[in-house]
């Protein structure tokens, strides 16, 4: 089992609708868990982080965590052509200081 | 955010040669900073942990003589790839946490780097 796990898509949603975007991982101790955006050629870009369970919203985007389930999704309103890129979900593992340990992203495309 | 800077954006090397590439916290102090490989359409690898004043901590795999890690300041880590060849190309990318109580992490712009 990888330890953190994503489906790499591609994931269509037409514009203005609701992207969730799931991730799961392996690790139950696991504290600190992020959602990084990834455009194609570029380096990756925080969007959010989450440490506790349920809901954290920032504009647009929501992330919600379910430590029992071991789950960790991003909801990404209004969805605009400009969110179409990879995300990258990332959990810092137990004992793992601030080592990122990425899943392998889900492609998002957002269709006018 | 914090911001990472790293240089070059883009290079171009000759197999058998070496390229250093530099990355920089321009506005914060990082005692640790991290080294990621990434192939196409895959997910970042993490390569080393890279340790202001000490030796640099290598992921299980990674040649610790080819990818030379220096980390001789707070705002500056080198990662100098060794011997470089074709099988070397990749997008290499730096990341820092502003603090080391701070999980978050950001990213300097990456590096793709091309053995010809």
């Amino acid at each position: 089992q990888k330890e953190v796990e994503q489906n790499s898509g591609p994931l269509s949603v037409p514009e203005g609708a609701i992207a969730s975007l799931n991730c799961t991982y392996s690790d139950r101790g696991s504290q600190s868990f992020f959602w990084y955006r990834q455009y194609s050629g570029k380096s990756p870009e925080l969007i959010m982080s989450i440490y506790s369970n349920g809901d954290k919203e920032d504009g647009r985007f929501t992330a919600q965590l379910n430590k029992a389930s071991q789950y960790v999704s991003l909801l990404i309103r209004d969805s605009q052509p400009s969110d179409s890129a990879t995300y990258l979900c990332a959990v810092i593992l137990t004992g793992g200081g601030n080592k990122l340990t990425f899943g392998t992203g889900t492609q998002l495309k957002v269709e006018l | 955010g914090a911001v990472v800077s790293q240089h070059p954006s883009r290079v171009i090397c000759k197999s058998g040669t070496s390229v250093k590439i530099e990355c920089r916290s321009l506005d914060f102090q990082a005692t640790t900073m991290f080294w990621y490989r990434q192939f196409p359409k895959k997910s970042l690898m993490l390569m080393a942990t890279s340790n202001e004043g000490s030796k640099a901590t290598y992921e299980q795999g990674v040649e610790k003589d080819k990818f030379l890690i220096n980390h001789a300041s707070l705002t500056l880590s080198t990662l100098t790839v060794t011997s470089a060849h074709p099988e070397d190309s990749s997008f290499y990318i730096c990341s820092a946490n502003p603090g080391p109580m701070n999980t978050e992490a950001f990213f300097g712009q990456g590096t793709r780097l091309t053995v010809v």
